[in-house]
C-alpha cells in the first residue's frame, strides 16, 4: 500500500516552461488536495477535488490548473512557470469529507529560474 | 490576513518534560483542529485532531486543549522524546471540509537528550 505517490521530487524549471506534477493515491480516497509550502508560510491550498470530474480552487490557484479524470490520480498543471511558482508541493487525499484526516505525499521540490 | 497564527517559531525542551505547543485561529467558522507534525524532505503526518463539540482530546502522550472563547488551542506532549523533535503545524477546517485546511506557520520542535 503506497499511498500517496508524488512524482518527480525535485524539478528545476527555465521561466515560461510548462510542467506537469504527479499524485497518484491507491487507498481509494474521494478526497483530494494540492498545497504548496513556502518559507514562513505555512501550507496554502491550490485546488481540490471532491471525486472524479469535480474541481475547484483554492486559497491560491492562479497560474496552476487540475483535472480528476480517475479516482486515483489529480495532476498539477503549471502552465508558464514564474519563480513565484518556486516552492515544494504536497498533495494530500482522505476519504471521508468529515471524520478522516489528510494524508499527504511526501512532496515535489520544485525551482523555476 | 492569517486566520490560523503559530505565534513560536521554535520551542526547546528536554526530553522527559512537557512540550506545548500553541496555536491561535482568527475564523469563527472553523469547527475542526488538526495537528500535523513534519519531519524533513516528508510530507506531514496527521498527529491529532479536536472537534469543536469538545475542549480536550486524548491520544497516548498527545493531548490537545481547544478554548473557543480564546480562539485558542494548545498541544501538550508527554513525556518529549527526541524523536518528537520536528515542525508541529496546526490546522484548521469549517464546515465538515477536512480536505480543505488552514495552516499555521509551523513550530519547530527540538527536545534534547
Amino acid at each position: 500500500n503506497a499511498g500517496v505517490t508524488q512524482t518527480p521530487k525535485f524539478q528545476v524549471l527555465k521561466t515560461g516552461q510548462s510542467m506537469t506534477l504527479q499524485c497518484a493515491q491507491d487507498m481509494n480516497h474521494e478526497y483530494m488536495s494540492w498545497y504548496r509550502q513556502d518559507p514562513g508560510m505555512g501550507l496554502r491550498l491550490i485546488h481540490y477535488s471532491v471525486g472524479a470530474g469535480i474541481t475547484d480552487q483554492g486559497e491560491v490557484p492562479n497560474g496552476y490548473n487540475v483535472s480528476r479524470s480517475t479516482t486515483e490520480d489529480f495532476p498539477l498543471r503549471l502552465l508558464s512557470a514564474a519563480p513565484s511558482q518556486t516552492s515544494v508541493y504536497f498533495c494530500a487525499s482522505s476519504w471521508d469529507r468529515v471524520n478522516s484526516p489528510l494524508h499527504f505525499g511526501n512532496g515535489t521540490r520544485l525551482t523555476v529560474t | 490576513d492569517q486566520q490560523v497564527k503559530q505565534n513560536s517559531p521554535s520551542l526547546s525542551v528536554q526530553e522527559g518534560r512537557i512540550s506545548i505547543l500553541n496555536c491561535d485561529y482568527t475564523n469563527s467558522m472553523f469547527d475542526y483542529f488538526l495537528w500535523y507534525k513534519k519531519y524533513p524532505a516528508e510530507g506531514p503526518t496527521f498527529l491529532i485532531s479536536i472537534s469543536s463539540i469538545k475542549d480536550k482530546n486524548e491520544d497516548g502522550r498527545f493531548t490537545v486543549f481547544l478554548n473557543k472563547s480564546a480562539k485558542h488551542l494548545s498541544l501538550h506532549i508527554v513525556p518529549s522524546q527526541p524523536g518528537d523533535s520536528a515542525v508541529y503545524f496546526c490546522a484548521a477546517s469549517s464546515g465538515g471540509s477536512n480536505y480543505k485546511l488552514t495552516f499555521g506557520k509551523g513550530t519547530l520542535l527540538t527536545v534534547n537528550p
